[in-house]
């Protein structure tokens, strides 16, 4: 298995530019949710789902979208970047009933 | 909403010395767990602890779930160069997969 895989590693966007991060998982994982990391903020819950078909806001939504078509595939939406998305983002995945989150290894995103 | 607070931010020790971490919730938490993250890389799942007052241990880490369920530690007794990153406490109010992070509590130890 591979686990929890966000794409790309490294990303850097102009101001007003849109992209895409992608998630994706092949645990059969049910909740998927997507943070931020910054210095001194911790991680942050951008989005979560629980599953396909369902999304929800977390604690910093404003300037993200959000889908969950399928089980496996988490897409995060920046429609027009700012230089306040300029971040190090997470995906994680959860079993439901489990207790584990599993992360991937993260995306750098720079926005200039 | 709910929210999590963790100190101190950081913390620097001796090689030998010990090291705890704080975690405060502004609401009551079905279960809190705790993460680490080493440099450059990500979040790993330590432990989760659900009852009020329950106690674990992992070797030379011990982790305390608060009787009113609203705040925990972790405590790392001698630590070493391995123990260096970042930790993280998590809370759940629900059995949903939404995790609430706190700030975190980033460990150095000079040798």
């Amino acid at each position: 298995n591979a686990g929890v895989t966000q794409t790309p590693k490294f990303q850097v966007l102009k101001t007003g530019q849109s992209m895409t991060l992608q998630c994706a998982q092949d645990m059969n994982h049910e909740y998927m949710s997507w943070y931020r990391q910054d210095p001194g903020m911790g991680l942050r819950l951008i989005h979560y789902s629980v599953g396909a078909g369902i999304t929800d806001q977390g604690e910093v939504p404003n300037g993200y979208n959000v889908s969950r078509s399928t089980t496996e595939d988490f897409p995060l939406r920046l429609l027009s970047a700012a230089p306040s998305q300029t971040s190090v983002y997470f995906c994680a995945s959860v079993q439901q009933g489990a207790t584990e989150a599993f992360f991937g290894q993260g995306t750098r995103l720079t926005v200039v | 909403g709910q929210q999590v607070m963790q100190i101190p931010q950081y913390q620097h020790v001796q090689e030998g010395e010990d090291f705890t971490t704080y975690c405060n919730s502004s609401t009551t938490l079905s279960n809190i767990q705790w993460y680490k993250q080493r440099p450059g890389g990500h979040p790993v799942f330590l432990i989760q602890l659900v009852k009020s007052g329950e106690v674990k241990k992992q070797k030379r880490l011990t982790f305390q779930f608060g009787e009113a369920k609203k705040n925990s530690s972790l405590h790392i007794t001698a630590t070493q160069t391995t123990d260096v990153g970042t930790y993280f406490c998590a809370g759940k109010t629900s059995n949903t997969g939404k995790l609430i992070f706190g700030q975190g509590t980033t460990l150095q130890v000079k040798p």
